[in-house]
């Protein structure tokens, strides 16, 4: 069965970085392409990057672009998201999501991500 | 990008019909048939109950479905239950800057 494990999450500073990792099994996962979608602490879902399945295409929500970069490593089945310049709005819980015809069909439970001095 | 536009809240009684509205614009909702609906429980990660506008996914009751007008889709659930009550999702392919979008929500209570 499909299973999205997320791990990285965690407390740091404004202006620090993190990488949050998303394990990827039960699936091919150089034949998928994936999502990062956050959600703030009572809010709503924000999409926020994705990558194509061979990882040479890359697309970012505009709040992003430019601090935050994702990747993946097809020989350990990895999605990753390197967050830079960290703000206090990045605060949430962070989701890797796999692509499906224009949509997210498996979703990992989430990684808190918060942002405080 | 803006947020697709839906309603903060909706409900009903067990057995009627609800429908949550999705509103966007020719540049999302309404220039592609790639919309999408999400079930949310409170500390649980989303569940895909729709796509393609129309399309449920295997496993996903057929009291769920989808339509879109416009610029404006629609997840139409029959027969609600008590366990359907949660928040519920839009998204939509965008031409926009940020290819992706998600509506704000919509909290479906069950009374």
């Amino acid at each position: 069965q499909v299973q999205l494990v997320e791990s990285g999450g965690g407390v740091v500073q404004p202006g620090g970085s993190l990488r949050l990792s998303c394990a990827a099994s039960g699936f091919t996962f150089s034949s998928n392409a994936m999502h990062w979608v956050r959600q703030a602490p009572g809010k709503g879902l924000e999409w926020v990057a994705y990558i194509t399945s061979d990882g040479r295409g890359d697309h970012y929500t505009d709040s992003v672009r430019d601090r935050f970069i994702i990747s993946r490593d097809t020989s350990t089945n990895t999605l990753f998201l390197q967050m830079n310049s960290l703000r206090g709005e990045d605060t949430a819980v962070y989701y890797c999501a796999k692509d499906w015809n224009w949509g997210m069909d498996y979703w990992g439970q989430g990684t808190l991500v918060i942002v405080s001095s | 990008q803006s947020a697709l536009t839906q309603p903060a809240s909706v409900s009903g009684s067990p057995g009627q019909s609800i429908t949550i509205s999705c509103t966007g614009t020719t540049s999302d909702v309404g220039g592609y048939n790639h919309v999408s609906w999400y079930q949310q429980h409170p500390g649980k990660a989303p569940k895909l109950m729709i796509y393609e506008v129309t399309n449920r996914p295997s496993g996903v009751s057929n009291r769920f479905s989808g339509s879109k007008s416009g610029n404006t889709a629609s997840l139409t659930i029959s027969g609600l239950q008590a366990e359907d009550g949660a928040d519920y999702y839009c998204c939509s392919y965008t031409s926009g800057s940020s290819p992706w979008v998600f509506g704000g929500g919509t909290k479906l209570t069950v009374l």
